[in-house]
C-alpha cells in the first residue's frame, strides 16, 4: 500500500525561527509532491507543489525534494501566528496518479 | 477565474435518513472532480472520483455513492446515514491529472 507519512506534531516554533515539517513516501516512482494549509474548520489550500529535486522558493516558503531518501520537506521562514495551521503533504503515485494524503502536522508559532 | 461551491456548510441528520451534498464548479470544464472525507483529527481519505459526466470511479465501497449529472455539478448521496457517516465532506476540483487540486469550502455533516 502506498503511503505518505507525517509526524503528526504538534510542533511548536517561535515566532520569527524557521518552521521544518517534513513528509516521506513509499512509491519511489512518485512525481509530483504538494503541501497544502489547512486552518481549523477550514478546507486545505495548496502552498507549494514541486516536481524536481532541488529547492523550490515562494516568498516565505521552501519546497524541498530528494527522490532518492524519498522525502520533501517545507521550510517556513520567518514564521507568524498566522502560520499555525495544520499542514498536509500529497504525493501522487506513479501507478494510478491519484493523490496519496499524509494525515498532517499541526504547527503551532508562538508569540 | 475558477470558484468551487459546495452546500449546506453544515448538516445534522439523525441515523438512517438520506443525504444529498451538492459541490459545483465555475470558470472551466471538463473538471476531474473528487469528493474526500475527512474525521475529526485525521488525513483526507478519497471517496470517489469523476473525469467526466457519468463516469464515477469508487475509492471505498461504503453506503455513499456519487453522481455527476453535469459536467460541473457532483454530488454525494446516501439512502441511510450510518454514526460513522460523520466527517467533514470536502469537494475538489483539478484542470487534469496530475495537476493540482482545488477545494471547496466543506461540509460538516453530524450524525447523531
Amino acid at each position: 500500500q502506498k503511503e505518505v507519512e507525517q509526524n503528526s506534531g504538534p510542533l511548536s516554533v517561535p515566532e520569527g525561527a524557521i518552521a521544518s515539517l517534513n513528509c516521506t513516501y513509499s512509491d519511489r516512482g512518485s512525481q509530483s509532491f504538494f503541501w497544502y494549509r489547512q486552518y481549523s474548520g477550514k478546507s486545505p489550500e495548496l502552498i507549494m507543489f514541486i516536481y524536481s529535486n532541488g529547492d523550490k522558493e515562494d516568498g516565505r516558503f521552501t519546497a524541498q525534494l530528494n527522490k532518492a531518501s524519498q522525502y520533501v520537506s517545507l521550510l517556513i521562514r520567518d514564521s507568524q501566528p498566522s502560520d499555525s495551521a495544520t499542514y498536509l503533504c500529497a504525493v501522487i503515485g506513479d501507478s494510478n496518479y491519484q493523490l496519496i494524503w499524509g494525515a498532517g502536522t499541526k504547527l503551532i508559532i508562538k508569540p | 477565474s475558477q470558484t468551487i461551491h459546495q452546500w449546506p456548510a453544515t448538516l445534522v441528520q439523525p441515523v438512517g435518513s438520506p443525504l444529498s451534498l451538492e459541490c459545483t464548479v465555475e470558470g472551466t470544464s471538463n473538471p476531474n472532480l473528487y469528493w474526500y472525507r475527512q474525521a475529526a483529527g485525521r488525513g483526507l481519505q478519497l471517496l470517489f472520483y469523476s473525469i467526466g459526466i457519468g463516469q464515477i470511479s469508487s475509492e471505498v465501497p461504503q453506503n455513499l455513492s456519487a453522481s455527476r449529472p453535469q459536467d460541473r455539478q457532483f454530488i454525494l448521496s446516501s439512502k441511510k446515514l450510518l454514526l460513522s457517516d460523520s466527517g467533514f465532506y470536502l469537494c475538489a476540483w483539478e484542470p487534469g491529472q496530475q495537476e493540482t487540486q482545488y477545494f471547496g469550502p466543506g461540509t460538516r455533516l453530524l450524525v447523531l
